[in-house]
């Protein structure tokens, strides 16, 4: 089946400290990838994306790689500010039928001034 | 911002009553969801549309139901609200094929005493 699996927060950094975010998958057939972003009482926006393998998603100073052999898609920024802490969320769409996406428990950075 | 908005966006009621929550997009997508989020639990699937009155069950569909009778709207009705179905209710519209993205609206926020 298809899941995610992400690594336990919450995470802790201070203000332009290297940022990781570990996520894994689980998936048949070729599945995009998908990072979340969550603020305080909003909803979910998208962060970046990578559709097939070694495919490298950016933005805002964000970036994850699709790792096919790894089955990986770990988020990682160079320097965090404080308007970064949130709840991150990584996915997977399946793609076959109907674009139905599975979602990780979501990570909270907390980034300290 | 992908045009989607919730209604209500807070909504208090007791334990027995009837709720319908709705999503309302002007994107014209084919996809809409509905899911809830749960501290611990991360997001989950209650039900999806993939057309007008074309619709199927996520993992947490009991105790709820959906319609969609025009491509913009999608309800979410609890038929008798229970305190377990407190949470934050999210609906999300996505245009279709594996490659797409989810977008979110701002969530409703439902507190049954």
């Amino acid at each position: 089946g298809n899941s995610v699996t992400q690594m336990e927060g919450p995470v802790t950094l201070s203000e332009e400290a290297f940022l990781t975010i570990n996520c894994t998958y689980t998936a048949t057939g070729y599945p995009s990838l998908f990072w979340y972003v969550q603020y305080p009482g909003e909803g979910l926006q998208l962060l970046l994306k990578a559709t097939k393998a070694d495919d490298k998603g950016s933005n805002k100073g964000f970036e994850a790689t699709y790792r096919k052999e790894t089955t990986s898609f770990h988020l990682e920024k160079g320097s965090v500010q404080v308007s970064d802490s949130a709840v991150y969320f990584c996915a997977l769409s399946s793609g076959y039928n109907f674009n139905k996406f599975y979602f990780g428990s979501g990570t909270k950075l907390n980034v300290k001034p | 911002d992908a045009g989607i908005t919730q209604s209500p966006r807070h909504k208090v009621t007791e334990t027995g009553t009837p709720v319908t929550l709705r999503c309302h997009q002007t994107e014209n997508h084919r996809y809409m969801y509905w899911y809830r989020q749960d501290p611990g639990h991360g997001l989950r699937l209650i039900h999806y549309s993939y057309g007008v009155k074309d619709t199927d069950k996520g993992e947490v569909s009991d105790g709820y139901s959906v319609s969609r009778s025009k491509t913009e709207d999608f309800l979410l009705t609890l038929e008798s609200a229970t305190s377990s179905q407190t949470s934050v209710y999210f609906c999300a519209i996505s245009g279709g094929g594996g490659t797409d993205t989810q977008y979110f609206g701002p969530g409703t926020r439902l507190t049954v005493l």
